[in-house]
């Protein structure tokens, strides 16, 4: 198994840009997908692979990827962008997406 | 327009079992590889159990390996999780999801509560 670091919690003000960071020695050899959960919701896909968006998620979304480090950037964070977010990975033999962040609650001021 | 709705959830006494299946509809669910995550309340997301297509291949987080049998029935559309001797600790909210290369949907969750 590995394991992906976030940090617990960023903010940042209406229309500002934020980056939430995704650290683990899987993002060497694997994409992070990232996911947004708001509350008593289920979680929902934003970026995936190098940097990609489902149909329906704003384009003010994106990611990258450099080394350890995978991260999400929010360009003019709107109120309801905030949400936990969750990064996820395969483990380290690639076999399974088994990894988790254990997610960044993001404040939008 | 892809669905997954798990059932089976609910109030379970320590060392209990109980049996969670998702019905998956809105796509040819015998293709794609399946996930149970879970969610501790007020926690992040942990996951639980992989089943490939085919259901020939599994995997477990060490959490809940021996007690935890995760199944599915390409013919019913269904996924399952058995999950025994219950403990305190998998009090959680339980997602099936859909890998696509990454987990792409995700159904809304049944709630698991073990409490005497």
């Amino acid at each position: 198994s590995s394991e992906l670091t976030q940090d617990p919690a960023v903010s940042v003000a209406l229309g500002q840009t934020v980056r939430i960071t995704c650290q683990g020695d899987s993002l060497r050899s694997y994409y992070a997908s990232w996911y947004q959960q708001k509350p008593g919701q289920a979680p929902v896909l934003v970026i995936y692979g190098k940097n990609n968006r489902p149909s329906g998620i704003p384009d003010r979304f994106s990611g990258s990827s450099s080394g350890n480090t995978a991260s999400l950037t929010i360009t003019g964070a709107q109120a309801e962008d905030e949400a936990d977010y969750y990064c996820n990975s395969r483990d380290s033999s690639g076999n399974h997406l088994g990894v988790f962040g254990g997610g960044t609650k993001l404040t939008v001021l | 327009e892809v669905q997954l709705v798990e059932s089976g959830g609910g109030l379970v006494q320590p060392g209990g079992s109980l049996r969670l299946s998702c019905a998956a509809s809105g796509f040819t669910f015998s293709s794609y590889e399946m996930n149970w995550v879970r969610q501790a309340p007020g926690k992040g997301l942990e996951w639980v159990s992989y089943i490939s297509s085919s259901g020939s291949t599994i995997y477990y987080a060490d959490s809940v390996k021996g007690r935890f049998t995760i199944s599915r029935d390409n013919a019913k559309n269904s996924l399952y999780l058995q999950m025994n001797s219950l403990r305190a600790e998998d009090t959680a909210v339980y997602y099936c999801a859909r890998v696509a290369t990454i987990i792409d949907y995700w159904g809304q969750g049944t709630l698991v509560t073990v409490s005497s």
